[in-house]
């Protein structure tokens, strides 16, 4: 079945550094562009981030401000989210998502992996 | 690029129909026909309801429609069920190098 997978979570200290995964599943991982998203404890979605199908073009929250990088590997089936200078607000669950190329939304989202940022 | 705005909170009587809004600017809601809608249960990913506007991805009963006048985007519940009770997200595109703003959510209650 068509699935995603994320990885990569933890606790980790302020100003440090974080790489999640996300695997996918069941469908053609290439063909689709894919999504991070984030929700704070007790708060709403946040979209993080997106990557083109192909890796072509990538686009960022504000709030990112050149802290976090979206990339993926298709011969895996991987996304990634590199993210550096974490801070407290950081703090979230972070889902992948997939993003279909004929239309705008986001139809298959993984489970999640959490993030913590604590000194 | 703000959030945009949903009602915290809406409840209905099992059968009745609910709405929920979600108001953005002529720079997302209003500026293109790509909004869509996300149910998400306690402790659960979210779950894709509503693509661009109205339309449903196969799966997603009927009960759910979608639409959109101006800077306002609106998904409706007919047929109010206890499994509807949930959190409500919307989602448009913001064009450039923003791409995609959530709401700020709506919490259904079934009554």
């Amino acid at each position: 079945q068509v699935q995603l997978v994320e990885s990569g979570g933890g606790v980790v200290q302020p100003g440090t550094s974080l790489r999640l995964s996300c695997v996918g599943s069941g469908f053609s991982f290439s063909n689709f562009g894919m999504h991070w998203v984030r929700q704070a404890p007790g708060k709403g979605l946040e979209w993080v981030a997106v990557i083109w199908y192909d890796g072509s073009n990538k686009y960022f929250a504000d709030f990112v401000k050149g802290r976090f990088t979206i990339s993926r590997d298709n011969s895996k089936n991987t996304l990634y989210l590199q993210m550096n200078s974490l801070r407290a607000e950081d703090t979230a669950v972070f889902y992948c998502a997939r993003g279909p190329l004929n239309y705008y939304g986001m139809d298959v989202w993984g489970q999640g992996t959490t993030v913590t940022v604590s000194s | 690029q703000s959030a945009l705005t949903q009602p915290r909170s809406v409840s209905g009587s099992p059968g009745q129909s609910v709405t929920i809004s979600c108001t953005g600017t002529s720079s997302d809601v209003g500026g293109y026909n790509y909004v869509s809608w996300y149910q998400q249960h306690p402790g659960k990913a979210p779950k894709l309801m509503i693509y661009d506007v109205s339309k449903r991805p196969s799966g997603v009963p009927d009960r759910f429609s979608g639409s959109k006048s101006g800077n306002t985007a609106s998904l409706t519940i007919s047929g109010l069920q206890a499994d509807d009770e949930a959190d409500y997200y919307c989602c448009s595109y913001a064009g450039g190098y923003t791409f995609y703003v959530f709401g700020t959510g709506t919490k259904v209650t079934v009554l």
